[in-house]
Parts: C-alpha cells; structure tokens; sequence
C-alpha cells in the first residue's frame, strides 16, 4: 500500500527557533510537492523537487530530496509567526497521470 | 491571471439530498482533479480528466458520486443521496499535461459541503 507519512504532525515552535519536517513515502515517485495551507484556505505551492539531492530554499524554508532513502525534508530557519499554517508534503506516483497522494500534514504553530 | 475557481464556497445539505459542486480551471489546463479533504487529513485523490475523458475514477468513493467535465473544461462534482460521512472539503486542481518537467497542480479554493 502506498503511504506518504509526515512527522511531527504537530509542531509548536518559539520565534527564532530551526527546525525540520520529515517526509517519507514508500514508492517510487517522479515528484515530491510541499504545500502550504491556511486555516479554511486552499493549498498554496511551496516546491516541487524533481531529483536526487534537490534542493530548494524559498525565504526561511527550504526543501530537500533524497529519493533513494525516499525521504524529503523541510526545513524551517529562524521561525517566524507568518510560517503559522499546515503543511503537505505530496508525491506523484511515476507511471501515473499525476494524481497526488498527501501526507496528513504538520499542523505548524510559531509563538513568539 | 485568474486562478481555479469553485462555487459554491459553502454547501449545507441534509442527508438524502443530492449536491452538484462546480469547478472552473485556468484556461488552457488539460488536466483537472478532484480531491476529497476530510477534517485534519490530506487531500485524497478523487478522479482526474483530461480534456473530457474521464481517465481515472477510482478515488470516488461510491457510485453516489460522479463527475463529468463535458466540454473539457468546467467540471461538476455531484453527489447523490448525501451522507453524513460526505461531509469534507472538495478540492479542484488543473494543470497542462504531466510531462517531464516541474508540473504543478494549481488548487481552487474548495467547497466546504457540510451534511446534516
């Protein structure tokens, strides 16, 4: 059975603190998306990481791939309020037409 | 430029009723998604359209549920006979093709269907 699992699901962070979200899957994929969701918002696009060892920073986040470990990685540096939010990571099974199977997602919540 | 668009934002149904939720993509998307978001999870995978084939269905959860995108471009969600476990939000994606490359989905707002 295919499973994306993300850990923490839930994180409280204080203002100025790093820390990091955990993204595995168990299959092969092409594509590994991070979202970002408001409360009774829709998903926002944060990344989308497309090989071995991608890397991509946006702000104070920033997203990593490895895809033989099938682990992704977000990484929050000197949190902030505003990164206050839900976060999905996301796979696109290779073969498939795209449709994307979700993480249950991190429930982030930055205090000051 | 306009982004996807759903309507309603907001639908109370009483159990037994049926539902028609619509989505309109951004222009030129080949591809449209639905995806079922209940409380606290993920989205999951409902069905997907190319154009107006129906290529991949087998996230509905019943046959209550159906959906049609006959012109190849708005889509409709129905739901016939609601039940309470319907309850969630419905999510609208569209994209261009899958292809090599990046490949976004871009999501629509939701509709946020309560049945009671």
């Amino acid at each position: 059975e295919l499973k994306v699992e993300q850990n923490p699901l839930f994180l409280s962070m204080q203002e100025g603190k790093n820390y990091t979200i955990y993204c595995n899957y168990s299959t092969t994929s092409d594509r590994l998306y991070w979202y970002r969701q408001d409360p009774g918002k829709s998903l926002e696009s944060l990344f989308v990481l497309l090989s071995n060892g991608a890397v991509k920073q946006e702000g104070r986040l920033m997203a990593s791939l490895d895809t033989k470990a099938r682990l992704s990685t977000l990484h929050i540096t000197a949190a902030v309020h505003d990164l206050s939010a839900t976060y999905f990571c996301a796979v696109d099974i290779r073969g498939s037409q795209g449709n994307l199977i979700f993480g249950k997602g991190t429930k982030l919540s930055v205090k000051p | 430029g306009a982004g996807v668009s759903q309507s309603p934002r907001y639908k109370v149904a009483k159990r037994g009723q049926d539902v028609a939720l619509r989505c309109d993509p951004i222009s030129g998307h080949v591809s449209l998604f639905w995806y079922q978001q209940a409380l606290g999870q993920g989205p999951e995978f409902l069905t997907y359209f190319q154009n107006e084939a129906q290529l991949d269905k087998s996230g509905l959860p019943s046959d209550r549920f159906f959906a049609e995108r006959p012109e190849g471009s708005v889509s409709t969600l129905k739901i016939q006979r609601t039940q309470q476990e319907d309850s969630a939000v419905y999510l609208c994606a569209s994209s261009y093709v899958r292809v090599a490359g990046p490949y976004e989905q871009y999501f629509g707002p939701g509709t946020r269907l309560t049945v009671t």
